[in-house]
């Protein structure tokens, strides 16, 4: 079956530190893989998304940046944290590359402070 | 935007009571979902309609889709205490995918 990992799951950081966010995805190959943010009781905002290696679509101009160095391997980074990048960030799987329309699978999440 | 809109914002119901939740949407679809957020945890996934059905049925989950009005609600029957929860509408738009606003359900034992 098909596992999401994200970690770490809860970390503070100080404004203009660097941030690393990893997500693996096990289980299945080619897959479609998402990065969102949720801000404290709003909804999901799509940040990141990717369909390969090496490939990412960025759907909000704004100080982080996502690579796809493995095909399951998803990073979102910053250089320069910034106050509003405090949130709940979310790592997803969408089925295979090319076959959209399919359910979203989760991580569990990571919660992020910017002090 | 093409993020969807759903209202209530939060609802508050007695245990046994039914749910409903609506979402609205701006543009064509093929098919729209339904997840579920427990407080400070990932989403599951719950049901998937697709543009040319108009209703659902997942055990005591009932979800409508009227693709002429761009809108789709989620009943949940019986409502428990376990029930409490966000839930969220979510669609594809090509390769991105969008989230409503949510709906924050507190089901009071």
């Amino acid at each position: 079956s098909q596992t999401i990992h994200q970690w770490p799951a809860t970390l503070v950081q100080p404004v203009g530190s660097p941030l690393s966010l990893e997500c693996t995805v096990e289980g299945t190959s080619n897959p479609n893989l998402y990065w969102y943010r949720q801000a404290a009781g709003r909804g999901l905002q799509l940040l990141f998304y990717s369909v390969g290696i090496g490939q990412i679509s960025s759907e909000v101009p704004q100080n982080l940046s996502a690579s796809r160095p493995q095909d399951r391997q998803f990073i979102l980074s910053s250089k320069k944290l910034l106050l509003s990048d405090s949130g709940f960030y979310l790592c997803a799987w969408g089925g295979e590359a090319g076959g959209m329309g399919g359910e979203q699978f989760f991580g569990p999440g990571t919660r992020l402070t910017v002090l | 935007s093409q993020q969807g809109e759903e209202d209530p914002q939060a609802l508050s119901i007695q245990e046994g009571e039914n749910a409903t939740m609506n979402c609205s949407y701006k543009t064509s679809i093929n098919n729209l979902q339904w997840y579920r957020q427990n407080s400070g945890r990932g989403l599951v996934h719950l049901i998937l309609i697709r543009s040319n059905e108009r209703e659902k049925h997942s055990g005591r989950l009932r979800v409508t889709l009227d693709t002429s009005k761009k809108s789709s609600s989620l009943l949940i029957t019986a409502s428990r205490a376990a029930d409490t929860a966000s839930y969220f509408c979510a669609y594809y738009i090509g390769n991105q995918f969008y989230f409503g606003t949510g709906t924050s359900l507190t089901v009071i034992p």
